[in-house]
């Protein structure tokens, strides 16, 4: 079946602009994540969603960025006013439920400030 | 408050040795691990993961890992090396329990070298 999907790519974006990424989990699955790898780095969880209940924002590094999700679907990153040192590589994933089970990863987008 | 160390960001092996790669962690209450591998220009793929079963877990591709509670390590093994290993390879902990809304804390990854 089809896995975790993300668009773009890839996303070149002037420092200041706005941009907006968006995963698209496994079918079924209530829990999404969303993660930042900085070149040469581990990966950083940013925010977690389960369900309808009130998503975990503690990984978010600052107010420009926000995520949403409408109920098991879709989700959107949005970072607001882009800086360089955003330059990164997202990415998502879903598992069926939140805890141990498994997380599957979507290709993740390449997210270039210049 | 947990972490993950993973000793060495590059380990090179020539075909057909072992791999060992080294994977400590630090966690208030026991914890779930994980090993994933990231193929060039793929996402993400679980190789394995520890949830309080057996202490020795093996996962794809031949790997196997051990929990270690004494020395808070989670190396990952594999007996001989193919050139389709070549990857990186990052260890992972989750302290929540089943229910619990938590992303996984990663270590920086270790880049897997295979010499032929």
């Amino acid at each position: 079946g089809a896995g975790v999907s993300q668009s773009p790519s890839n996303k070149v974006t002037e420092k200041g602009k706005d941009v907006e990424l968006r995963c698209d989990p496994i079918s079924g699955h209530t829990a999404l994540y969303w993660y930042r790898q900085r070149l040469g780095q581990g990966l950083e969880f940013l925010i977690y969603f389960q369900g309808n209940s009130a998503p975990d924002k503690s990984g978010l590094p600052s107010d420009r960025f926000s995520a949403e999700r409408t109920g098991e679907s879709v989700s959107t990153l949005t970072i607001q006013r882009t800086q360089q040192e955003d330059s990164a590589v997202y990415l998502c994933a879903s598992s069926f439920r939140g805890g141990t089970y498994e997380q599957y990863f979507g290709p993740g987008t390449r997210l270039t400030v210049t | 408050a947990q972490s993950v160390t993973q000793l060495g960001s590059h380990v090179s092996v020539s075909e057909g040795a072992l791999v060992l790669l080294r994977c400590n962690y630090s966690s208030s209450v026991p914890p779930y691990l994980f090993w994933y591998v990231q193929y060039p220009n793929q996402g993400l793929q679980l190789l394995l993961k520890y949830t309080s079963a057996a202490t020795l877990v093996k996962g794809i591709n031949g790997f196997e890992a051990e929990f270690k509670k004494s020395e808070t390590s989670f190396h990952l093994t594999k007996p001989s090396a193919h050139m389709r290993d070549a990857a990186e390879y990052f260890c992972a902990v989750s302290s929540r329990q089943g229910g619990g809304a938590d992303g996984l804390t990663f270590g920086k990854g270790t880049h897997l070298i295979i010499q032929p």
